[in-house]
């Protein structure tokens, strides 16, 4: 069964800096994607940035970039310039890319992050 | 754009009494999710539904049951429910199997 752990509970950073959120996870599977879901306080599921396993170059939405290793099974969210907004629970997640595999997604605990101003 | 709707957005039971929590996908998306996320938790995937067929289950307990009707909506019914059934349930939606699922804003769920 796949894990993902998230080795921070909680971070704060100062706005307009940059924070790295950590994500590892584990896998059998050579195909996968690997996602960033962002719960502000309104507890709403946001999609922030997205990774397929088979694609080499990491994915970069705007301020939000990820650092992908496959061999070491770790998928890392930058975000950059912070701000306020960004205040919020993020979960890193996976999914399988199995056809007629388990097509949930399995979430790490969260990481709680807090923009300072 | 249209987003999943799920209805109703809060509810309160009381402990033995039955809830159902409805879900209705984005238009075209074939595949309905069903997460709960306890307090303090992470969400916790429950069951799916692709083309009005179970596709995979989760840990869901024997007291509640799903279905996807022919419109593609889904509803989750709970029965003999227990406090700890008291949280926040997601339901997202995909266009076919293994594509991003974008979530509903979630049904509190609330037994006392």
């Amino acid at each position: 069964a796949q894990t993902v752990t998230q080795s921070q509970p909680e971070m704060s950073v100062q706005e307009a800096e940059t924070v790295t959120l950590s994500c590892t996870y584990d896998t059998s599977e050579n195909n996968y994607y690997l996602f960033w879901y962002k719960q502000p306080p309104s507890r709403q599921m946001i999609l922030v940035i997205r990774q397929e396993a088979y694609k080499q170059q990491n994915a970069t939405e705007n301020r939000f970039s990820v650092n992908f290793q496959k061999a070491a099974k770790s998928f890392s969210l930058k975000i950059s310039d912070s701000q306020l907004g960004d205040t919020a629970m993020y979960f890193c997640a996976f999914m399988t890319s199995i056809q007629g595999g388990s097509e949930k997604l399995v979430f790490g605990k969260g990481t709680k992050l807090t923009v300072n101003p | 754009a249209a987003g999943v709707i799920q209805s109703p957005r809060h509810l309160i039971k009381e402990k033995r009494e039955t809830a159902t929590l409805k879900c209705y996908p984005i238009p075209r998306h074939d595949t309905v999710y069903w997460y709960q996320q306890g307090p303090g938790q992470d969400p916790q995937f429950l069951i799916s539904f692709y083309e009005k067929m179970q596709s995979d289950k989760g840990s869901i307990p024997d007291r509640f049951s799903a279905q996807q009707f022919s419109d593609y909506h889904s509803e989750l019914n709970m029965s003999s429910l227990e406090l700890g059934d008291s949280a926040l349930y997601f339901c997202a939606s995909s266009l076919g199997e293994l594509n991003e699922q974008f979530f509903g804003p979630g049904t509190r769920l609330t037994v006392l």
